[in-house]
């Protein structure tokens, strides 16, 4: 069964806009932690930000934000300013710590954000 | 810090050749994870190991595909025979404890 949901499969935003993309998970584990990671065109696969199941704040990574709902099980990435640079795919992960899981880590599907001049 | 380092960047070989993509992980991270990207499927988790020891090889697609890690600072992905379908781009990460995994540049492989 899929476990990270993301169901933008592409997005736009003008230059200096701010954007939002969508990651919703599923998991019974209480312990466990939320990735976001860019992968440019180049193909390197860049983290971003890491929210943690019991964090009480939202993560912030310069531009980045995470708006973390535990509740509805999301975990939206926030990119303020869009700059051009920041076209590329984004995923979103997930890191389950159960009993059974070691640390296992798996990716959602992925968005495509392209930024417009 | 040198980071996670694959090898080769490319691979181009026909089908029904043995191919073998190696990844040496960040000193210090004892989790290692194979990854295969296509743009069909996007990222798959193949295997995973913690302290050199399998522990969840449900991803791995078939049984040509096998995976080690003989000591903690160095993992091999192996594919016997080579099919095209398994053309991919073939990451490995590491990470320990609660950070976040560090990714190798990848090994983009074509199978003829």
């Amino acid at each position: 069964a899929q476990k990270i949901t993301q169901t933008q499969p592409g997005m736009f935003v003008q230059e200096k806009e701010a954007v939002t993309l969508d990651c919703t998970y599923d998991t019974s584990d209480p312990s466990y932690g939320l990735f976001w990671y860019k992968q440019p065109s180049s193909g390197e696969m860049i983290f971003l930000i890491y929210q943690g199941s019991y964090d009480q704040q939202n993560a912030t990574e310069g531009r980045y934000s995470l708006n973390f709902q535990k509740a509805r099980k999301s975990a939206n990435l926030v990119i303020s300013a869009s700059q051009l640079g920041d076209s590329a795919m984004y995923f979103c992960a997930m890191r389950e710590s159960g009993k059974t899981s070691y640390d296992k880590v798996i990716f959602g599907p992925g968005t495509s954000l392209s930024v417009i001049p | 810090d040198a980071g996670v380092i694959q090898s080769p960047r490319h691979e181009v070989t026909e089908m029904g050749q043995e191919v073998t993509l190696r990844c040496k992980p960040i000193s210090g991270h004892n989790s290692l994870f194979w990854y295969r990207q296509t743009m069909m499927r996007g990222l798959e988790l193949l295997i995973y190991f913690n302290n050199n020891v399998p522990i969840d090889d449900s991803g791995m697609p078939e049984d040509r595909f096998s995976a080690k890690m003989p000591n903690a600072s160095f993992s091999t992905l192996k594919i016997q025979p080579s099919e095209p379908r398994d053309s991919a781009v073939y990451f490995c990460a590491s990470t320990s404890g609660f950070q976040p995994q560090h990714f190798g540049d990848g090994t983009r492989l074509s199978i003829l």
